[in-house]
């Protein structure tokens, strides 16, 4: 069965520093995807980006990159330079295999993340 | 501008009540989805639709039902068969293929009088 985990339960950063959120999943699936979130504390959940597990390359999106390491297993999200703004929720997810017959989401527990001035 | 209205914000229910969550989307996606979060935890799926007049159970479907009648829309009740219906719940949308993400709505807050 398909399993996100995420480790750390909450995580201090100084503001202007990076910060690395990890997520290990585990699947039998070849091809899957790979979803980080953020969710402030009004709850609404914000797409962060994304990695295909035949993506050579990490993903990148602004000051959000992902630390794609398939034999591993783990996708880690890295904000650098973090800002007050960033203080949330961050939630990785797992699709289930691409061109499957659902696109549904399996979320880990979540990491709080909180930005110090 | 394009995006997924969930309404109300928050709702209270009484003891043997049925109350109906709305959920809207503009995006002209095909898939929908009902996540609950309960504090501290991540999004579990209750029930989702690929196309109209379809949808399927997620991993929590017991004490919900929906209908998708109308490609925007997806409402979900939350009949009195569910025993523990105070959570946030979540809609969201999406295009059926590749890596796109799922969109999602701000949310509702429902509780127990």
């Amino acid at each position: 069965a398909q399993k996100i985990t995420q480790t750390q339960p909450g995580m201090f950063v100084q503001e202007k520093e990076a910060v690395t959120l990890d997520c290990t999943y585990d699947t039998s699936d070849q091809s899957y995807g790979l979803f980080w979130y953020k969710q402030p504390s009004s709850g609404e959940m914000i797409f962060l980006i994304y990695q295909g597990s035949y993506d050579e390359q990490n993903a990148t999106e602004g000051r959000y990159s992902l630390n794609f390491q398939k034999a591993r297993k783990s996708a880690n999200l890295v904000i650098s330079a973090s800002q007050l703004g960033d203080s949330a929720m961050y939630f990785c997810a797992m699709r289930e295999p691409y061109g499957g017959a659902t696109n549904k989401l399996i979320f880990g527990t979540g990491t709080l993340l909180a930005v110090q001035p | 501008d394009g995006g997924i209205t969930q309404s109300p914000k928050y709702l209270f229910r009484k003891e043997g009540q049925n109350v109906t969550l709305s959920c809207e989307q503009n995006l002209n996606h095909d898939a929908m989805y009902w996540y609950r979060q309960d504090p501290g935890q991540g999004l579990r799926l209750i029930y989702y639709s690929q196309i109209v007049n379809d949808f399927q159970k997620g991993d929590i479907a017991e004490g919900y039902s929906v209908s998708r009648e109308k490609k925007e829309s997806f409402p979900l009740t939350v009949t009195s068969a569910q025993k523990n219906p105070t959570a946030f719940y979540l809609c969201a949308s999406s295009w059926g293929e590749g890596g796109q993400p799922q969109h999602f709505g701000d949310g509702t807050r429902l509780s127990i009088l």
